[in-house]
């Protein structure tokens, strides 16, 4: 069965810093990876989308993945990280015909030390 | 072009109550997906309609349903409430197949 595991419940960094969130999934086809991001009690923003081509996508706000077959991941990063930037990040996996069903990591809450 | 709209934003329901939550993709999409999002499970596929078919449905209780319209708005239905149905319910937009969804605000009910 599909699965995506997101294994940081909580980050921490400082603001300037670096960031990467880690992202592991289970998918027996080449998968369609997505990371969206949720501020507190709001909808899921979409920050990037990897179909197909290209191994590192960019996306908006300065972030960007790379896809690793060999490892299963899509970890997201930036460079240089903002206060704006706390927020709940979720990797997720497209699933089933035409990826109808997006399947989700748990989360990973990042907190932005000043 | 505007976003996803799901109304309301917020609900209070009582236990043994039903529930309409609506949504409105964004012009031009034909798939809208329904999820459920709650701390202990997280986020969790309800299901999804596309041209007024409902082609896809998660592993949930008969008491959640839905329906599209022929503009592409969608309902999702809750009936006979019970506590652990309190979540917050994500709407989403896709234009077509193997493309990325887009989320609404999301609907945040309560039931007590």
């Amino acid at each position: 069965a599909q699965s995506v595991t997101q294994p940081d419940i909580h980050i921490t960094v400082s603001e300037g810093a670096s960031l990467e969130l880690r992202c592991n999934y289970s998918y027996g086809a080449t998968p369609y990876l997505f990371w969206y991001v949720q501020s507190p009690g709001q909808g899921l923003q979409l920050l990037l989308k990897y179909f197909s081509g290209d191994t590192l996508v960019q996306g908006i706000k300065g972030f960007e993945a790379e896809f690793k077959r060999s490892q299963s991941s899509f970890n997201l990063r930036k460079p240089s990280v903002h206060w704006s930037d706390a927020a709940e990040y979720f990797c997720a996996v497209g699933a089933g015909d035409s990826n109808y069903q997006l399947i989700w990591g748990a989360g990973t809450k990042l907190i932005i030390k000043p | 072009k505007a976003g996803v709209t799901q109304t309301p934003r917020y609900l209070i329901k009582t236990r043994g109550q039903q529930v309409t939550l609506s949504c409105s993709p964004i012009s031009g999409h034909r798939s809208v997906s329904w999820y459920q999002q709650t701390p202990g499970q997280g986020l969790q596929f309800l299901f999804e309609y596309f041209s007024e078919t409902q082609r896809n449905k998660g592993n949930f209780p008969g008491r959640f349903s839905g329906r599209q319209f022929s503009n592409s708005r969608s309902e999702m239905n809750v009936s006979t409430l019970e506590l652990g149905d309190s979540a917050l319910y994500l709407c989403a937009s896709r234009a077509s197949v193997n493309t990325e969804a887009f989320f609404g605000q999301g609907t945040r009910l309560t039931v007590v």
